[in-house]
């Protein structure tokens, strides 16, 4: 069975600065995507990133990027220029390649909060 | 902006009441979702409707009952709730249940007195 890990349950970061968000996952397949979602305290789940597993390239999105490395089986989210809109719960999460297999596998989430 | 919206933003409810949460995505997907979320933990997965045919029960207890009247809407409703019941619920669509990617409402705070 797939896992998705999030080790550090709370972040702080200076507003302007960068800060990275790890995550780690164990699967035995091949196909896969990956995802970064934010969820700030209006509770809405926001897409922040996503990432198809046969692609080499990180993906990115404006201030946001993430280290894929498949071999070791981690997927780290960058913020640069960190905001204040920034301060949120971000959850990694993993989905299976396979059509039959739909369900999100999802870390346990960490609390990024910017400091003025 | 979110493209998934969510009725009401805030629920409370008596475990004798009846009451009804909706959804609704215009995007055209095909496939959507009900989560349970607790604080500060990942959403749980309730149900899943794939072409509006329930695909997915997760062993949720029949006091949560899921509608899909069409291929746009989706509906929850609840009856004799217990006050563990208290939670997010988030609704979610996807282009069809294969796709690799979720989109998510906003959600409705549920309380259960």
């Amino acid at each position: 069975a797939q896992t998705v890990t999030q080790s550090q349950p709370e972040m702080s970061v200076q507003e302007a600065e960068t800060v990275t968000l790890s995550c780690t996952y164990d699967t035995s397949e091949s196909d896969y995507y990956l995802f970064w979602y934010k969820q700030p305290p209006s509770r809405q789940m926001i897409l922040v990133i996503r990432q198809e597993a046969y692609k080499q390239q990180n993906a990115t999105e404006n201030r946001f990027s993430v280290n894929f490395q498949k071999a070791a089986k981690s997927f780290s989210l960058k913020i640069s220029d960190s905001q204040l809109g920034d301060a949120a719960m971000y959850f990694c999460a993993y989905r299976s390649g396979e059509d039959s297999n739909y369900q999100l596998i999802w870390g346990a989430g960490t609390k990024l909060i910017i400091k003025p | 902006d979110t493209e998934v919206t969510q009725t009401p933003k805030h629920l409370v409810m008596g475990m004798t009441n009846k009451k009804s949460l909706k959804c609704e995505q215009h995007m055209g997907h095909r496939a959507m979702y009900w989560y349970k979320q607790k604080a500060k933990k990942p959403p749980e997965l309730m149900f899943v409707y794939s072409y509006e045919k329930l695909s997915i029960n997760e062993s949720v207890p029949s006091r949560f009952s899921p509608e899909c009247p069409n291929s746009s809407l989706l509906n929850l409703h609840l009856h004799a709730l217990q006050p563990e019941d208290s939670a997010l619920y988030l609704c979610a669509s996807s282009q069809v249940l294969a796709t690799d990617t979720q989109y998510f409402g906003p959600g409705t705070r549920l309380t259960v007195l």
